[in-house]
Parts: C-alpha cells; structure tokens; sequence
C-alpha cells in the first residue's frame, strides 16, 4: 500500500502558484520523497525528490516539515500545460520500485 | 539521462491471443520494472525483470500470464497471455539507472482488448 495520502484534486488558476500537499506520516529515516506527474495517456515523469532539506529545481520546489511527516510541492507559475496527476511517493534509495497512490488531480484554469 | 523507447504504443487484438511489449533502454541499466494502469486508476507493479534470471512478480500477477524477459541490460519484453477484455490497460516500462536514482518511464503500451 502506499504510504501516502493526497487530496483526489485541485484546482489552480493559471499563473498562479500551485501548492499539492502530501502526508507521508509514517515516513522512516532513510526513506526520501518523491514527486512524479502524469499528463494524460503519457508515462509517469519525475519531478523533484529530497530527505530532508527543501529542494528546488527548473519545474518545482519542494518543502519537507522538519517532522518530515508531510510535504508540499510548489510550481511557482502554474500554465494549462501543467494539468495532470501528481503523485507523492516515499521510498528508500535501495533500488526499490516505486508505489504509486491514487495521487492529486490538478487542473489548472485560464 | 537514458532514453527509453517502448513499442507498440497501443494494440487492439482479439480475445485470447497474446501481446509481446519490448522496452529499449539506451544505456545499461541497473533494474526495470513493469507496471499496469487500468482503466481511471493508478500505476500497480507487475513485476521486476531481473536480468539473466526469472523476473519477480508482486502479488496477484503470474508468470503464465505476464512472462518477463530480460536478456541483457538495456532491454525487456513483457507478454500479456491468453488476453480477455480485463486486461485492457496501459502497461508501462520503468527503469533505474543506479539504485540510488530516481525512475524513469516509458510513454506506456495502450492495449484493447476485444
């Protein structure tokens, strides 16, 4: 079962910044968090992960509570382009598969 | 990064025959996966294709019907066996460059079943 949980949808306005929440409250130590988004009938594209730290790439940031018991990633411009389902994904960097959850449905507005 | 190229990108075939998908990899990679995506839900592991060796399957999936290959580092198969209309899905390759990486996806197999 995933580890996560992330409300079903959302809505941004265009230009605006999107903010997706994530609780991953059982999160161990050594597991990191990720990001992926799927724009339909494409496959699963990564967007950003950490541990610990905030991160902060060309598509997004991403904010970890000092708890670490949940996450919030940023797109800081949304555009139309940016309508899909992400997904919240926690997993230890052993080579392990990645689970996926039911994820966030965003849809962004002109 | 690796480019990975998968084929056919969708099939409509007939009740119980069966559909090879090839997944191509540019460069050696570490593990590849195979995931379902049925109809409005998300992403379900098949199973890990393990290179040299018989692939490991998660629960609920069988080698009879989901035969796995992978003869060397850069490419697998997936066989969807003896079809029925249930197993009309997106079936998607994935792979790990490193086992400290993040994972990166083919564009899926679209398939119909009939």
């Amino acid at each position: 079962d995933a580890k996560t949980t992330q409300p079903p949808s959302m809505d941004c306005a265009e230009g605006r910044a999107a903010n997706l929440p994530c609780n991953h409250s059982t999160i161990s130590g050594n597991e990191y968090v990720y990001w992926y988004r799927q724009i339909h009938s494409q496959g699963p594209q990564y967007i950003i992960h950490g541990l610990k730290n905030n991160e902060t790439n060309e598509m997004a940031s991403l904010i970890i509570t000092e708890d670490r018991k949940s996450s919030t990633l940023i797109l800081p411009h949304a555009t139309l382009r940016d309508t899909a389902v992400y997904y919240c994904i926690v997993r230890m960097n052993y080579g392990q598969n990645f689970v996926f959850g039911p994820g966030t449905r965003l849809s962004v507005l002109p | 990064s690796a480019v990975i190229s998968q084929k056919p990108s969708r099939d409509i075939c007939q009740r119980g025959t069966s559909l090879t998908i090839q997944c191509q990899v540019d460069s050696q990679v570490t593990m590849m996966f195979w995931y379902r995506q049925q109809p409005g839900q998300s992403l379900t592991l098949i199973a890990t294709a393990n290179q040299g060796s018989e692939a490991t399957y998660e629960s609920g999936f069988v080698i009879d019907k989901f035969p796995i290959s992978r003869p060397n580092l850069t490419f697998s198969t997936l066989t969807v066996s003896n079809m029925s209309p249930e197993d009309s899905s997106i079936y998607l390759c994935s792979f790990l460059p490193g086992v400290n990486t993040e994972a990166f996806f083919g564009q899926g197999t679209r398939l119909t079943v009939v």
